[in-house]
């Protein structure tokens, strides 16, 4: 399974654009990328998700360049609600499961 | 949407006992779910692959013994800790995929609070 190295933790104010980068330099072709959003006491939710290029949904964007080698979770104008832990996990959609890495931990300020 | 629900959110159990927590998939058959185990300010880490109808595979380190998983159903899976010490103490947490089409992600239940007192 490809490994994923994000930053430990991020600081932001609300209103601001973050950017979260994950590096997975050994993905392989079957493998999709996909970001989710932890809160404390809570299970992980799914943000979204890629395979190349760019991915928007209602809730963020992921940016994929052509090597796929790494991805940028965006998240537009935060709230502190958007204070949690995000997680980056590359792996195939068959019958594995995702293996987690340390994720980012982000916190807002108002 | 897909929902995958945990029961019950927390537990308090005393040492040498067993607890069982239900993971269920409300609106969509699981054939294969996972669990997970997630200590205090750490990552989730995957203990064991339930399947339906057979046996779990384990993750290495992961005592099948202790950690009875069983996949009676298309919509249940059951993780029993048995024997309960202070250090099985922690978050679990369960998940299935909607099917296994190109690009179906992982869902997660709320997780089960574990606490052995």
């Amino acid at each position: 399974l490809a490994k994923t190295t994000q930053p430990i933790s991020m600081d932001s104010y609300e209103g601001q654009e973050v950017n979260i980068t994950c590096s997975h330099n050994n993905i392989a072709t079957n493998d999709y990328i996909t970001w989710y959003q932890q809160f404390p006491s809570q299970g992980p939710r799914f943000i979204i998700q890629g395979y190349k290029t760019k991915v928007t949904n209602e809730v963020a964007s992921l940016f994929i360049p052509a090597d796929r080698k790494s991805s940028t979770l965006s998240l537009p104008r935060v709230s502190l609600s958007d204070t949690a832990v995000y997680y980056c996990l590359v792996g195939d959609t068959g019958r594995r499961a995702l293996t987690f890495g340390s994720g980012t931990r982000l916190q807002v300020q108002p | 949407g897909a929902v995958v629900s945990q029961h019950p959110s927390r537990v308090i159990c005393k040492s040498g006992t067993s607890v069982k927590i239900e993971c269920r998939s409300l609106d969509f058959q699981a054939t294969t779910m996972f669990w997970y185990r997630q200590f205090p300010k750490q990552s989730l880490m995957l203990m064991a692959t339930s399947n339906e109808g057979s046996k779990a595979t384990y993750e290495q380190g992961v005592e099948k013994d202790k950690f009875l998983i069983n996949h009676a159903s298309l919509t249940l899976s059951t993780l029993t800790v048995t024997s309960a010490h202070p250090e099985d103490s922690s978050f679990y947490i369960c998940s299935a995929r909607v099917g296994w089409a190109e690009g179906s992600p992982l869902h997660f239940g709320n997780g089960t609070r574990l606490t052995v007192t």
